[in-house]
């Protein structure tokens, strides 16, 4: 049973340029989170994704930053015109519909995107 | 705004000793308090997990600790190996929204 899966792992850009991170929850989850580890600190939240809808996008920035999760395929965390400060590892983290045994819809994660913008 | 503080920053045990990490909140709507503890390179991953209307509890060498009028909890690592040092991230979760994380602690256990 394959956990979450993100690609690429890492990610080089220029200023300026456009970086795509994808990520492909576990097998029968529906429910997709981004977060994003700037060096030395701890996960913030950015966006929270059904299939076709976002939930809630208070984390992300107004402008340069989209997210889709489509209802084929996986979801797609979007940087247009990156700049040096977008430089971070962003996770994705996913959980399933319904809250099971434990009661809660818990998250799991990715290994992660380093994206470094020279 | 800093939601969850998390202390200390860093800790450093000797092997077999107790790691104690130490949380505090401010929103009383959070009803869900995950430890995650991430290894360099890689994602975090859920350690143990409480619900606020439990004090206390234990799996394995880890045990979590919720004072929910003071709206603190604390992770502690009985017999402390090497091998968890990591950095460990306290979370909290308001019912079907998003988990706000701690700044972490990174914990090394020497030998």
């Amino acid at each position: 049973n394959a956990g979450v899966m993100q690609n690429p792992r890492h990610l080089v850009r220029r200023r300026g340029q456009e970086a795509r991170l994808r990520c492909s929850p576990m097998k029968g989850h529906s429910h997709v989170y981004w977060y994003r580890q700037l060096p030395e600190e701890g996960l913030k939240f950015m966006v929270y994704l059904q299939k076709e809808n976002i939930i809630d996008e208070s984390g992300m920035p107004k402008e340069r930053f989209s997210a889709e999760f489509p209802k084929e395929g996986p979801s797609i965390l979007r940087i247009q015109q990156v700049v040096r400060g977008d430089s971070a590892a962003y996770f994705c983290a996913s959980s399933p519909a319904d809250r099971g045994i434990a009661g809660y819809n818990e998250q799991f994660f990715g290994p992660g995107t380093r994206l470094t913008v020279l | 705004q800093q939601q969850v503080k998390q202390s200390p920053q860093s800790l450093i045990v000797q092997k077999g000793g107790i790691s104690i990490i130490n949380c505090a909140y401010e929103n009383t709507a959070f009803d869900y308090f995950p430890w995650y503890q991430q290894f360099p390179g890689k994602g975090p991953a859920l350690l143990i997990a409480i619900r606020p209307d439990v004090s206390e509890k234990k799996e394995g060498r880890f045990t979590i600790s919720f004072n929910k009028s003071a709206k603190q909890f604390s992770l502690h690592i009985m017999d402390s190996q090497p091998g968890d040092s990591a950095t460990y991230f306290c979370a909290a979760k308001e019912s079907g929204s998003r988990l706000t994380f701690g700044e972490g602690t990174q914990l090394t256990v020497n030998p």
